[in-house]
């Protein structure tokens, strides 16, 4: 079965410091992998994704992630972060089953970011 | 887009009591999922929908869940007989069909108290 594991349960950082979340999935075969993130107060929204191609994947704000297939990771990043990233991020995985679209999209556990102005 | 549309927001019932959450998705997406969350949780696949087609279900989707989307529109998630375990935000997502950006757009969730 599919899982999807982030290292982190809760990070603080000050603002302009550098962020990198950690991600791992279990899975042996195609997988499209995602980012998805949830201020607070409103809904899920996606952040980045990769499907295939370039391993290294810039999304919304300024994040990007990186696809090591060798270490099934999916690590987010981002350079310098503001007090308005202060969210809930989500990594999920699913088999790239069908020309990229998602059934069963199995999440992590989420990781909490305080950004302290 | 209007966005994935939920109600009720909030429910508070007894144990044993039947809830139904409806999640009306974005007009154009036919695709519509059904996730579950629990504090310190990410969200758990429960079923999803190809138009009024039920795709795929979860284990954790018991006998007392029921989903249905009958006209391939609107959908709505049934609990029967209610237990202090089913509380939880229920979430609903809606994607475009295959082979397109593949992205869920999630709604703002259905939170279910269960006393």
């Amino acid at each position: 079965a599919q899982s999807v594991s982030q290292h982190n349960h809760h990070v603080i950082l000050s603002e302009a410091a550098s962020l990198e979340l950690g991600c791992n999935y279990s899975y042996g075969g195609t997988v499209n992998l995602f980012w998805y993130v949830q201020y607070p107060g409103q809904h899920l929204q996606l952040l980045l994704k990769y499907f295939s191609g370039d391993p290294l994947v810039k999304g919304i704000k300024g994040f990007e992630a990186e696809f090591i297939k060798s270490k099934f990771s999916f690590n987010l990043r981002k350079p310098s972060v503001q007090w308005s990233d202060t969210a809930e991020y989500f990594c999920a995985v699913n088999a790239g089953r069908d020309g990229g679209s998602q059934g069963n999209l199995i999440f992590g556990k989420g990781t909490k970011l305080s950004v302290k102005p | 887009d209007t966005g994935v549309s939920q109600n009720p927001r909030h429910k508070i019932t007894k144990r044993g009591q039947n809830v139904t959450f409806r999640c009306d998705p974005i007009s154009e997406h036919n695709r519509l999922y059904w996730y579950r969350q629990t504090l310190g949780q990410g969200p758990e696949f429960l079923t999803y929908f190809q138009n009024e087609a039920q795709l795929e279900k979860s284990r954790l989707l018991s006998d007392r869940f029921s989903a249905e989307r009958p006209k391939g529109s609107f959908s709505t998630l049934e609990i029967q007989r209610t237990e202090q375990g089913d509380s939880a935000m229920y979430l609903c997502a809606s994607s475009r069909p295959p082979g397109t950006t593949g992205e869920l757009f999630f709604g703002e969730g259905s939170r279910l108290t269960v006393l």
